[in-house]
């Protein structure tokens, strides 16, 4: 069975950073890339980047392009997520999820389910 | 990047009713369209994927259609489980994008 598990909420002050974990199981985790997508309260979804762990290679949306650090660690099948100069505009929950071939590798079959961040001070 | 837009934003329906839902994307992504649904507190749901295909595992109830610019997904008989806010994403290029989500409600 196939589980993306993510570490648990967090509560940061405006301009500090956070760093999120999501642990694979159930697939070689060397196979497919690991996406984040975040949700802010009462509004869409919005894709922040992928890492593929097989090579550590990254690619960010612009929006996040200078505070955002994805990485993977092959000993522990974890991806994480780290983003600083937090705002409360961060103010989200935070998905990792990836796309398998269940699909055309492109969709998102798999999902973590979610880290709520709080930026608050 | 990519745009969508998804109309309509809101919708209220029965139980028994089909439902369609239109995604439009700023330019051509060929049937690189893939459709979610999500419930609160919930991840996203992957029911469709390249516009058309049903994801393994999602009801017959749920379709897909279109290519270029203009998609639809339509439900065919509502069910309690459908109740949902459902959300197009273009897989076309970098970055990805999602439509603004369409809130289906119960009437």
């Amino acid at each position: 069975e196939v589980q993306l598990v993510q570490s648990g909420a967090e509560v940061r002050k405006p301009g500090s950073a956070v760093k999120i974990s999501c642990k694979v199981s159930g697939f070689t985790f060397t196979d497919y890339y690991i996406h984040w997508v975040r949700q802010a309260p009462g509004i869409g979804l919005e894709w922040m980047g992928l890492v593929d762990p097989d090579d550590g290679e990254t690619l960010y949306a612009e929006h996040f392009q200078d505070r955002l650090t994805l990485t993977a660690d092959t000993s522990t099948d974890t991806a994480y997520m780290e983003m600083s100069s937090l705002t409360s505009d961060d103010t989200a929950v935070y998905f990792c999820t990836t796309a398998t071939v269940t699909t055309s590798l492109r969709e998102f079959d798999y999902w973590g389910r979610g880290t709520l961040v709080t930026v608050s001070s | 990047d990519i745009q969508l837009t998804q109309s309509p934003s809101f919708l209220s329906a029965s139980v028994g009713d089909r439902v369609t839902i239109t995604c439009r994307a700023s330019q051509g992504i060929r049937n690189n369209l893939a459709w979610y649904h999500q419930k609160p507190g919930k991840a996203p749901k992957l029911l469709i994927y390249a516009a058309s295909t049903l994801q393994s595992g999602v009801p017959s109830r749920f379709s897909g259609s279109g290519s270029g610019t203009e998609f639809t997904l339509t439900i065919s008989s509502l069910q309690p489980e459908d109740f949902a806010t459902y959300y197009c994403q273009q897989v076309n290029s970098f970055p990805r994008t999602f439509g603004q989500g369409t809130k289906v409600d119960i009437k």
